[in-house]
């Protein structure tokens, strides 16, 4: 495997289900990021993971929980979504300078997964 | 106020034209990079270049060009010879020194044969 992966490509739930997004990224960064692409809006960062640690949380709602055990690896995970959050969700990575950032490096996204709440 | 600005939503053209995606961007910054990235209808985002703020050269890479201004605040990407496989939604983006990238509302592309 190479670049940056996702699973599952699709996902169908309900708004009472869980269920946990997945990337892996093989490009030996140190930051990980999650986006949301709806439809007919900018993409929306989520969150970022630098050296593990989340710097970034963008006023994103509870029900989307991220969790990040090595800097390979970043999940979200989903319970008791809206129809609302039917939308593509991007992880990307890129390999920053310090635990602070400050770096402007390139950010590589992964093929992203479709997600439709029901 | 930092924004990014792809006036064009749609633009089609028939394989073998020339095409230009225009970009206007915002900031007060003085280091900030532009990007621009291709998402064709997989749904990943391709990265196409990075350019600093201190590099007004433009870029050539095969089929594809840059034209970085400052004087307007564009990043143009401009497409020679454009082919089917061309046909995607193209995302300009400016980066400050934080972890944000500013995002465009993409311009798709349609190339018909």
């Amino acid at each position: 495997e190479t670049g940056v992966t996702q699973t599952p490509r699709h996902l169908v739930m309900g708004m009472t289900n869980k269920k946990s997004l997945k990337c892996e990224q093989h490009l030996g960064h140190n930051a990980m990021y999650w986006y949301k692409q709806s439809a007919k809006k900018p993409l929306e960062l989520m969150f970022v993971y630098n050296f593990k640690e989340q710097t970034e949380n963008n006023s994103v709602p509870s029900r989307f929980s991220p969790e990040c055990p090595n800097s390979s690896h970043l999940f979200l995970h989903l319970h008791t979504l809206q129809p609302e959050d039917s939308a593509l969700y991007l992880c990307a990575s890129s390999q920053e300078n310090g635990p602070s950032g400050g770096a402007l490096e390139t950010q590589y996204f992964g093929p992203g997964t479709r997600l439709l709440v029901l | 106020a930092q924004k990014v600005t792809q006036a064009q939503t749609e633009i089609s053209v028939v394989e073998k034209e020339d095409v230009t995606l225009d970009c206007v961007y915002e900031t007060r910054d003085t280091t900030y990079y532009l990007f621009w990235y291709k998402q064709p209808p997989s749904g990943e985002l391709v990265f196409l270049i990075r350019r600093n703020s201190f590099d007004e050269q433009n870029e050539i890479s095969g089929r594809y060009s840059w034209n970085f201004q400052k004087s307007t605040s564009s990043f143009n990407f401009t497409i020679t010879a454009s082919q089917v496989v061309d046909s995607a939604v193209y995302f300009c983006a400016l980066r400050r020194s934080n972890y944000q990238l500013i995002w465009g509302a993409g311009t798709k592309l349609i190339i018909k044969p």
